[in-house]
C-alpha cells in the first residue's frame, strides 16, 4: 500500500531563513509525489510534482523540493522563508498502479516568525 | 474561468440524518474526486469519479455514496450520520488527459453532525 509520512506537526523558522518541511514515502513502483499547501478556511493549493528527470523540481512561491530514491524522501525546501509562508503543508503520493488515488500525509504546520 | 466551486459551504446535521454535498469542476476537468479531511488531520480519498461511474474508493463505508453527471459535476451523499462524520469535505477536480496531473481543489464543505 502506497503511504506517506510527515514526521514533524510543526516547523518553526525566522523570517529570511531557510526552511524545510520533510516527507518520505512508501509506494511500489515509481512514485509520483506532490505538494500541496492549505491556507485557513481554503481548499489545497498545488506546489509541485516530481514525476521523473531531475531530482530537484522548482514550484511555485519559490519553494522547491529535492526528490531522494534511496532514502524515500521528498523534502520541501525554500532558501529564505517569508512570514506568508505559514500555512498547512501536504506531501502526497500517487503510484502508477492505482492510478486515481492520490494520498496525503497528515501535514505540517509551518510557522514563520518576523 | 472559475475553478472548482462546492456547495453549501457550511452545513448543520443532527445524527442519523442525510447529507449532499456538491461539486461543479474547474472548465475542462473531466475528474472528480472527493476527501474528508478531519480537523488536524490531512485530506482522506474518499472515492473519485470519472465518465459517471465510481473509478476507485478510498476505506470509507457504504454509507458514502457518490454520483457524477454528464456536466461532470458530482454529488457526495452520506446517509445515517454519525458524529465522527463532521470535517471539512472537499473536491478536487483533475483532467484524466495525460499522467499524474495535479488535483484542483475546491474550498470545501464544513459539516457538522450533532
Amino acid at each position: 500500500a502506497q503511504s506517506v509520512a510527515q514526521p514533524e506537526d510543526q516547523v518553526n523558522v525566522a523570517e529570511g531563513n531557510p526552511l524545510t518541511v520533510k516527507c518520505t514515502y512508501s509506494v511500489s513502483g515509481n512514485p509520483y509525489l506532490f505538494w500541496y499547501v492549505q491556507y485557513p478556511n481554503r481548499g489545497l493549493q498545488f506546489l509541485l510534482k516530481y514525476i521523473t528527470g531531475d531530482n530537484l523540481v522548482k514550484g511555485s512561491y519559490g519553494f522547491e523540493a529535492e526528490f531522494n530514491k534511496s532514502q524515500t524522501s521528498f523534502h520541501l525546501k525554500k532558501p529564505s522563508a517569508l512570514v506568508s509562508d505559514s500555512a498547512l503543508y501536504f506531501c502526497a503520493v500517487r503510484s502508477l498502479s492505482s492510478a486515481s488515488k492520490i494520498i496525503f500525509g497528515s501535514g505540517t504546520r509551518l510557522s514563520i516568525r518576523p | 474561468d472559475a475553478g472548482v466551486t462546492q456547495s453549501p459551504t457550511h452545513l448543520i446535521k443532527t445524527r442519523g440524518q442525510q447529507v449532499t454535498l456538491r461539486c461543479s469542476p474547474k472548465s475542462g476537468h473531466d475528474t472528480v474526486s472527493w476527501y474528508q479531511q478531519a480537523l488536524g488531520q490531512g485530506p482522506q480519498f474518499i472515492f473519485q469519479y470519472y465518465e459517471e461511474e465510481e473509478r476507485q474508493r478510498g476505506n470509507f463505508p457504504d454509507r458514502f455514496s457518490g454520483h457524477q453527471f454528464p456536466n461532470y459535476s458530482s454529488e457526495l451523499n452520506v446517509n445515517a450520520l454519525l458524529l465522527g462524520d463532521s470535517a471539512l469535505y472537499l473536491c478536487a477536480s483533475s483532467s484524466s488527459q495525460g499522467y499524474a496531473e495535479k488535483l484542483f481543489f475546491g474550498s470545501g464543505t464544513q459539516l457538522s453532525v450533532l
